[in-house]
């Protein structure tokens, strides 16, 4: 059965700061990797995918890197702002089975 | 696309009351999830449909709970009778062909 881990469960930074959320998994058959992200009392909003075939993606400030032999991810966050503080999820799934999620990491980055 | 939408956004019922959450998924997707947020569990997988099927409600915690996805664009899921543990966020989403998941804005349901 597949597990999502995520550490740390809570991190507080500077503003401006750059900064790394870590996400493992036990399984490393997977399809997809997904970040999320979750304001307090709102819904998930995708953040990024990366496939299996993919290395890491990037949006913006925000850089996800795969490792699957390992059963490993990162979400880089570059520049931090107080804007991003929020609840960061991260989910696999095997291609034939739906996401399973971390307990999240909350960032709060402090002006 | 407005996204995937739920309603009601917020619930308080009575213990023992039926409860019914709704759920109207992106067009086009053809597979529709509903999860349920705690902050002890987390977030965990209650059943998730393709093409209208349910294909695995292995997690539906128990013969309480049920869901329904009549047509394309609209599914239930419906909880008799409620009770307190019951307390959480109900979260529908929506995806093609089991990509990139699209999540609606939830329901916070609270049973007194």
């Amino acid at each position: 059965k597949q597990e999502v881990t995520q550490i740390p469960a809570a991190l507080s930074v500077p503003e401006g700061e750059n900064l790394v959320l870590n996400c493992s998994f036990t399984d490393s058959a997977i399809y997809n990797l997904q970040w999320f992200r979750q304001d307090p009392g709102k819904g998930l909003t995708s953040l990024l995918l990366i496939q299996s075939s993919q290395r890491e993606q990037t949006s913006g400030r925000l850089n996800a890197s795969l490792d699957k032999s390992s059963g490993r991810s990162t979400l880089y966050i570059a520049a931090s702002q107080p804007g991003d503080s929020a609840t960061y999820l991260c989910a696999v799934d095997s291609g034939n089975t739906p996401l399973v999620f971390g307990k999240g990491t909350r960032l709060s980055v402090i002006a | 696309d407005a996204g995937v939408i739920q309603s009601p956004r917020h619930e308080v019922t009575e213990m023992g009351q039926e409860v019914t959450l709704r759920c109207k998924p992106i067009s086009g997707h053809d597979y529709l999830f509903w999860y349920r947020q705690t902050m002890m569990r987390g977030l965990e997988l209650l059943i998730y449909f393709n093409n209208n099927v349910p294909i695995d409600d292995s997690g539906m915690p128990e013969d309480r709970f049920s869901a329904k996805m009549p047509n394309a664009s609209f599914s239930t899921l419906k909880i008799q009778p409620s009770e307190p543990r019951d307390s959480a966020v109900y979260f529908c989403a929506s995806s093609a062909r089991l990509l990139e998941a699209f999540f609606g804005q939830g329901t916070r349901l609270t049973v007194v």
